[in-house]
């Protein structure tokens, strides 16, 4: 099983809509949770942090339920420009051997 | 944040070949680290490159075939060695924010495009 696990999609849902990626991972150990994004052929960016008490950032909501071991990111109001990869990110430990990138979400956003 | 370039950004090799992977940065950063992304993988960490010292693998890496350079803080280069079809990948420089802590954010450069015939 991997660490961190995510639904491949592709998701394609027509501008405006609202979409939800979830994303499960594997150590209760985990201590830092982040959604990144990769447009195509391109490196991946941060979109933002998970914390516990769940976090908003305009168009897109992050929440973490440590209990069930899942990570969310909704996306309201979906723009064009939205479509892209969503990455999950897990850290277990301060140094860069214990992150663990999940294999992403494709988003696809139709006019 | 910082502004990493890499160069090549993409090469088409040879079986048996070996290719070497800049990675510059513009700031001054202690570690840099190379990731491999494989198609519709997600990314896995093959090392990460200290300065002044060996890098340090990850399981299923080894130096002999992805020799890793860093001379300085703000450049290293990764090399892979006698490569296969299999090694076809894009090859990601990164670096994070340096303070130590898991929520570090990690900055990537564009990446290099391999594909070994």
């Amino acid at each position: 099983r991997k660490e961190v696990e995510q639904d491949p999609g592709p998701f394609n849902v027509p501008e405006g809509a609202t979409v939800a990626f979830n994303c499960t991972y594997s150590n209760s150990a985990s201590q830092s949770f982040f959604w990144y994004r990769q447009d195509c052929r391109k490196e991946p960016k941060l979109l933002m942090s998970v914390y516990s008490s769940g976090n908003e950032d305009g168009r897109f909501t992050a929440q973490l339920n440590r209990a069930s071991q899942y990570i969310s990111l909704l996306i309201r109001d979906s723009k064009l420009s939205d479509s892209a990869t969503y990455l999950c990110v897990v850290a277990r430990g301060s140094s860069a051997s214990k992150i663990i990138f999940g294999s992403g979400t494709r988003l696809s956003i139709r006019p | 944040s910082a502004v990493i370039s890499q160069k090549p950004s993409r090469d088409i090799c040879q079986r048996g070949t070996s290719l070497t992977i800049q990675c510059q940065v513009d700031s001054q950063v202690t570690m840099m680290f190379w990731y491999r992304q494989q198609p519709g993988q997600s990314l896995t960490l093959i090392a990460t490159a200290n300065q002044g010292s060996e890098a340090t693998y990850e399981s299923g890496f080894v130096i002999d075939k992805f020799p890793i350079s860093r001379p300085n803080l703000t450049f290293s280069t990764l090399t892979v060695s006698n490569m296969s079809p299999e090694d076809s990948s894009i090859y990601l420089c990164s670096v994070d924010e340096g303070s130590g802590r898991t929520t570090d954010t990690q900055y990537f450069g564009p990446g290099t495009r391999l594909t070994v015939l």
